[in-house]
């Protein structure tokens, strides 16, 4: 089946700095990726969707200069965390749609931040 | 607004019990999908209902999609440990050229043993 590899699976980072997630597919070509932000024992929070070679799509709230979403490529999208605060301490998912897999979506297997 | 309504948000039960978990929604959905999450994982895919009445058996999990296609729900039989994690719904909707997913808040379910 299709499989979505996220990295890394845990940071801690000192506040002020940026952290880089990078999240892909690795068997099949995803167009679309998607990053969630997910607080414990709640559900996902959807941040922004990430289109291969245009800009990303963000949902209201999310600030994109703090949150930059890449997609150079159609199996990799990446969010860069900048000027991290403690507030941005989270866990960070990310998810994609083989499209010759059905309607189902495969989730990375997230990614822990503790911004210090 | 809370555009799937999960319920119940927390659930602990015995082994052997059995549950029902409920999503529902005043708007239609192209199709539904069922993700079970465990602790510092991403959600993985149980199931995905299409159909209007449609009903999906995984083991001791029964899914069933309303008629209308706005409500969701998930059967467990005889709950065992193992069962044990974050449920959650999710109704997709088309948004432009993609499918967008709308959450529901999420079920965690214990089982004890």
């Amino acid at each position: 089946g299709a499989v979505v590899s996220q990295h890394p699976s845990r940071v801690i980072c000192k506040s002020g700095t940026s952290v880089k997630i990078e999240c892909r597919s690795l068997d099949f070509q995803a167009t679309t990726m998607f990053w969630y932000r997910q607080f414990p024992k709640q559900s996902l929070m959807l941040m922004a969707t990430s289109n291969e070679g245009s800009k990303a799509t963000y949902e209201q709230g999310v600030e994109k200069d703090k949150f930059l979403i890449n997609h150079a490529s159609l199996t990799l999208s990446t969010l860069t965390v900048t000027s991290a605060h403690p507030e941005d301490s989270s866990f960070y998912i990310c998810s994609a749609r083989d499209p010759a897999g059905g309607y189902g979506y495969t989730f990375g297997s997230g990614t822990r931040l503790t911004v210090v | 607004t809370q555009l799937l309504e999960q319920s119940p948000q927390f659930l602990s039960i015995q082994e052997g019990e059995n549950l029902t978990v409920y999503c529902n929604s005043s708007s239609v959905f192209s199709s539904l999908q069922w993700y079970r999450q465990e602790p510092g994982e991403g959600p993985v895919l149980l199931v995905t209902v299409v159909t209007g009445g449609e009903v999906k058996k995984l083991k001791r999990l029964t899914f069933q999609f309303g008629d209308a296609r706005k409500d969701s729900s998930l059967h467990i039989t005889a709950a065992q440990p193992g069962d044990t994690g974050l449920y959650l719904c999710a109704g997709a909707r088309k948004a432009g050229n993609n499918r967008k997913l709308i959450w529901g808040l999420g079920t965690s379910l214990a089982v004890n043993p």
